[in-house]
């Protein structure tokens, strides 16, 4: 089964503090993504990598920056949390479009849930 | 710009009242939709894959279909176990590799 681990399930930081979410993925996946979900917004796309140190802007990438060193791992990194970052934020990953073992189904962490005060 | 809308936001239904959740999509062109389940506190989790109009795929008792406008999430006889939140997602021809959520569609199920 396809594993994609969020380190943290639960964050509480205050503002302006550094935050850091990881996520790691072991089923050899070129892609990651990092969305974040709200109640009525539904999931918005933060930014996604297509392969190890690319990265390409989601819908909403102010405030967040990424970092992809190693193929199967993903970090977000809020450089100066504020509270409108409090949100529930989910990793997922996926083969690449050109890999012929794509589906283009994404598969999901169970999400880090951050409390900025 | 490409566009998910899912309706109802919401549903209540009574253990073995069955019915349909409906999807509609805006693409330039549909490479996939995709159907997931979101229980509480937990990450989505795949259910299934349309790529062409005219296409079924069912899980237990769930049903999903796909027209050129539009998909269904049927789901017949419900259980209480089957409350959670369903998102669809598209993705879309032209290279890009994200998925485009809808905002989801919360099912409860009485028993």
């Amino acid at each position: 089964d396809v594993k994609v681990t969020q380190s943290s399930r639960y964050l509480v930081k205050r503002t302006g503090e550094k935050v850091f979410l990881e996520c790691v993925q072991d089923m050899d996946h070129e892609n990651m993504f990092w969305y974040r979900q709200d109640p009525g917004l539904g999931l918005r796309l933060i930014y996604f990598s297509y392969d190890v140190k690319m990265k390409e802007k989601g819908d909403i990438p102010e405030g967040y920056s990424v970092s992809r060193e190693k193929k199967e791992r993903f970090s977000l990194i809020l450089e100066s949390a504020s509270t409108n970052q409090t949100s529930m934020y989910l990793c997922a990953s996926s083969f690449s479009m050109t890999s012929d073992t794509n589906t283009g189904e994404l598969f999901f962490g169970e999400g880090s849930r951050l409390t900025v005060l | 710009e490409d566009q998910v809308t899912q309706s109802p936001e919401a549903l209540r239904l009574q253990e073995g009242e069955s019915s349909s959740l409906n999807c509609s999509y805006t693409v330039s062109g549909l490479r996939g939709l995709f159907w997931y389940r979101q229980d509480p506190g937990k990450g989505p989790e795949f259910l299934f894959t349309l790529y062409s109009a005219g296409e079924e795929k069912e899980k237990e008792r769930l049903k999903a279909t796909l027209t050129k406008k539009e998909s269904f999430l049927h789901i017949t006889a419900p259980k209480p176990e089957d409350s959670a939140t369903y998102l669809c997602a598209v993705q879309t021809q032209g290279g890009s590799e994200k998925l485009v959520f809808g905002k989801g569609m919360k099912l409860t199920v009485n028993p």
